[in-house]
């Protein structure tokens, strides 16, 4: 398809579980983003990629999140020993080219419950 | 560090009436502030963006916001509104610190009754 494409959509694990989340960019955009969001609340920024690079990571809660994105395309969003304050939508996010004005495109998101 | 604040959590207006969602940022550099709409289990969609090249922005499916400097104000604006609009809209501003993340507010989710 055209747009950001993130797989699982829903996802149910137990505390303790690991679990990865899927990001599939627009073809050709250089930036990835993923987002944290709570119930009613907005989007938390958590980490972002430039090609392969990850630039910031300074959104990430603790040491047992960590993303990547080996081939600076798809990007994949692991949580080691989930807890139950992990259970967000994850959104994943890309642009075109690295400049702060540009349009941020939006999957759909992952719904994670952690039980 | 960038911070944005809607004012309004749920705001609510009839079909026909004038939608206007409120948003201010703090920044001590011009910034780059974003619309965008969320619908019921989707991401986000943009709805418009300001760059500085014009304070008063057109977006999609008939919004439009005003930047003002002195307010350090981006609020959002659509003169009739439609069923269709009933959503949760997120004002957003770009990382001064030249990262390119957005800061988003907390949100205000529209209602439109019949």
């Amino acid at each position: 398809g055209a747009g950001v494409s993130q797989s699982p959509r829903y996802k149910v694990a137990k505390r303790g579980q690991d679990v990865a989340l899927r990001c599939d960019p627009i073809s050709g955009h250089v930036s990835l983003f993923w987002y944290q969001q709570a119930l009613g609340q907005g989007p938390e920024f958590l980490t972002y990629f430039q090609n392969e690079a990850q630039l910031d990571k300074s959104g990430l809660p603790s040491d047992r999140f960590f993303a990547e994105r080996p081939e600076g395309s798809v990007s994949t969003l692991k949580i080691q020993r989930t807890q139950q304050e992990d259970s967000a939508v994850y959104l994943c996010a890309s642009s075109l080219v690295e400049q702060t004005n540009q349009p941020q495109h939006f999957g759909d998101g992952t719904r994670l419950s952690i039980l | 560090a960038q911070s944005v604040t809607q004012l309004g959590s749920h705001v609510s207006v009839s079909e026909g009436a004038l939608v206007l969602l409120r948003c201010n940022y703090s920044s001590s550099v011009p910034p780059y502030l974003f619309w965008y709409v969320q619908y019921p289990n989707q991401g986000l969609q943009l709805l418009l963006k300001y760059t500085s090249a014009a304070t008063l922005v057109k977006g999609i499916n008939g919004f439009e916001a005003e930047f003002k400097k002195s307010e350090t104000s981006f609020h959002l604006t659509k003169p009739s509104a439609h069923m269709s609009d009933a959503a949760e809209y997120f004002c957003a501003v770009s990382d001064e610190g030249g990262s390119e993340k957005l800061v988003f507010g907390k949100g205000t989710k529209l209602t439109v009754n019949p």
